[in-house]
């Protein structure tokens, strides 16, 4: 079992719709979650910080729910824009390093 | 934020012939620098872990006569592709952390392609 695993997608959302992305991960000693977002070529770019209180950034809303080793990503209003990869990425405990999803791509049609 | 280059940013090689790709942080101290693989549509692979002035930390299956990891300064760490063969053509990229923070910087990566 991979230790944080992804829906691969395709999301195929016209613009302006909400689109929602899960997440779980396997191991219960990671700490730090982030979200990620990788353009076609490009290296991976921090979207957001996750937190357990939930966070929110502009039109972007993270959750994380530690009790289901469960995380989201909520895109409101999606944009052309918003177009990509977004990785789940959990740390590995003590180890400090990052364990990457597999990414989920979204379009945004127009 | 943090400013982390790589270079070359591509290069084509034949097979057996040794690829050196650098990253450094341009802006700040990385004590720890990674450095991972991307095939294709798939996701980011660490390969190894290092840390300035000591060996790296090589995940499982990466072979660390093959990629040679220096991380000799702060600010830089290289990666020594050893006889590349066509199955090491792929995105590498690497990150740095400095001391205190968790967040890492990725560098814009190496499309490296062997013949």
């Amino acid at each position: 079992r991979k230790e944080v695993e992804q829906d691969p997608g395709p999301f195929n959302v016209p613009e302006g719709a909400t689109v929602a992305f899960n997440c779980t991960y396997s191991n219960s000693a990671s700490q730090s979650f982030f979200w990620y977002r990788q353009d076609c070529r490009k290296e991976p770019k921090l979207l957001m910080s996750v937190y357990s209180s939930g966070n929110e950034d502009g039109r972007f809303t993270a959750q994380l729910n530690r009790a289901s080793q469960y995380i989201s990503l909520l895109i409101r209003d999606s944009k052309l824009s918003d177009s990509a990869t977004y990785l789940c990425v959990g740390d590995s405990g003590s180890a400090r390093q990052l364990t990457f999803g597999s990414g989920t791509q979204l379009t945004v049609l127009p | 934020g943090a400013v982390v280059s790589q270079h070359p940013s591509w290069v084509i090689c034949k097979s057996g012939t040794s690829v050196k790709i650098e990253c450094r942080s341009l802006d700040f101290q990385a004590t720890t620098m990674f450095w991972y693989r991307q095939f294709p549509k798939q996701s980011l692979m660490l390969m190894a872990t290092s840390n300035e002035g000591s060996k790296a930390t090589y995940e499982q299956g990466v072979e660390k006569d093959k990629f040679l990891i220096n991380h000799a300064s702060l600010t830089l760490s290289t990666l020594t592709v050893t006889s590349a063969h066509p199955e090491d053509s792929s995105f590498y990229i690497c990150s740095a952390r400095d001391g205190l923070g968790e967040t890492q910087y990725f560098g814009p990566g190496t499309r490296l392609l062997v013949l």
